[in-house]
């Protein structure tokens, strides 16, 4: 039972390139998240799909696109990484929804040049 | 929207003592509280929550405390060991609500031998 796995691990874009984030859960979850983590500044939401075929806007979701591609797997793309969206990523699941009990992955270190 | 305050943002104790970290929340309608702790270089994960329908929640050697009049919820730790050494994040939010889960900026909880 691998939980939520992301990939890549790590990745560095230089500005303008563009790339997409993988997240895969093995839980039957109906809700994904992706969360962006610096500094000092804890989680931030980026977007979330309560359930297959949704997808919503989070705290900070300018710059970043996502696709719900079935219930098992949800993307994050950057169409033109900035210096700004230098961050680790986390994607999440529930298996209540509602924000609760997150599975986090184990994050993408990016950083963009 | 929701803003978490969260203090201190380094806690050190010696080994056995106990550890307090504390979080206020704006939004009176929230009412999902969690704590997730996060060792170096790995994923968050959740350690205990609790509803706003519960004044406070135990598990082992962690609580949660929850006052809603005052807007404020801890968690403490008690008799630490070296393990419990990581960053600890509170959050809050609306269950069911569409803004997610707004996470504090971290208690990085040092535990002295």
């Amino acid at each position: 039972n691998a939980g939520v796995t992301q990939t890549p691990k790590f990745q560095v874009l230089k500005t303008g390139q563009s790339m997409t984030l993988q997240c895969a859960q093995d839980m039957n979850h109906n809700s994904m998240y992706w969360y962006r983590q610096d500094p000092g500044m804890g989680l931030r939401l980026i977007y979330y799909s309560a359930s297959e075929g949704t997808t919503d806007k989070g705290e900070v979701p300018n710059g970043y696109n996502v696709s719900r591609l079935n219930k098992r797997e949800f993307s994050l793309r950057l169409e033109s990484a900035a210096p700004s969206q230098t961050s680790v990523y986390f994607c999440a699941s529930s298996p209540t929804g509602h924000n609760e009990k997150l599975f986090f992955g184990s994050g993408t270190q990016l950083s963009v040049l | 929207g929701e803003n978490v305050e969260q203090h201190p943002s380094t806690l050190s104790v010696q080994e056995g003592d106990s550890a307090v970290i504390k979080c206020t929340y704006s939004d009176s309608a929230s009412n999902y509280f969690p704590w997730y702790k996060q060792e170096l270089g790995k994923r968050p994960q959740l350690i205990i929550d609790i509803r706003s329908n519960v004044g406070e929640k135990k598990d082992q050697r962690i609580a949660v405390t929850l006052n809603k009049t005052a807007k404020h919820f801890s968690l403490h730790i008690t008799e630490t060991q070296p393990e419990d050494s990581a960053v600890y994040f509170c959050a809050a939010s609306i269950r069911g609500g569409a803004d997610g889960l707004t996470f504090g900026k971290g208690t990085h909880l040092i535990i002295q031998p």
